[in-house]
């Protein structure tokens, strides 16, 4: 079964709203969660990493103020999109490292923004 | 971070097996290979990982020559289902190096 779950897997929203996805361990911590982006055909895009109790490392190009990233516990990193706009609609995948072991990967959370 | 280079595409029938290769000519000695496979709108599933020489599980196969500066994944008797992109990452596996993913290998299986 899954043990990085992501919530919602689909959702909708208005241009200039926000909205949170969430990612969580299921039956383990992870100090560490990776937030990537996917558009169609495309490879995953690493985001940013999110750091349990300390602000989110992000890449290169992207904007922290307009992807916030929460990691207030060993089980728990929210994304949040602000002021959404269509160009911000895409697949977004969140993972965690289990400890000492492999990453695993969410099943993913399909934003469109209208 | 070791970058990784596999084919974009590859064919082929049901019942056959598939071998992807990825090279990674800069890995560094703390790194592991780990394979991943992505149906459409789905995260990476985990594959198989390993070091070096082969590793096997019930899915597949990886092999991994003495210099590690490839692998090949095996993918034994395909069918229709293993239709997907595949994704071949090298990266330390005891500490908390983020994943950059390549632009992977999509493979069709036609009956």
């Amino acid at each position: 079964g899954a043990v990085v779950s992501q919530h919602p897997s689909r959702v909708i929203c208005k241009s200039g709203t926000s909205v949170k996805i969430e990612c969580r361990s299921l039956d383990f911590q992870a100090t560490t969660m990776f937030w990537y982006r996917q558009f169609p055909k495309q490879s995953l895009m690493l985001m940013a990493t999110s750091n349990e109790g300390s602000k989110a490392t992000y890449e290169q190009g992207v904007e922290k103020d307009k992807f916030l990233i929460n990691h207030a516990s060993l089980t728990l990193s929210t994304l949040t999109v602000t002021s959404a706009h269509p160009e911000d609609s895409s697949f977004y995948i969140c993972s965690a490292r289990r400890e000492g072991n492999t990453i695993y990967f969410g099943e993913g959370s399909w934003l469109t923004v209208v | 971070l070791a970058k990784t280079t596999q084919p974009i595409s590859m064919d082929s029938y049901e019942g056959q097996e598939v071998n992807i290769t990825c090279s990674h000519n800069n890995i560094a000695t703390n790194d592991y290979i780990t394979w991943y496979q992505q149906f459409p709108s789905q995260g990476p599933r985990f594959i198989i990982q390993g070091y070096k020489t082969k590793v096997t599980n019930e899915v597949a196969s990886l092999f991994i020559p003495a210099d590690r500066k490839s692998s090949t994944l095996s993918l034994p008797r395909v069918s229709l289902s293993d239709t997907a992109v595949y994704y071949c990452l090298v990266g330390d596996n005891t500490g908390f190096q983020k994943l950059v993913f390549g632009t992977g290998t999509r493979l069709l299986v036609s009956p």
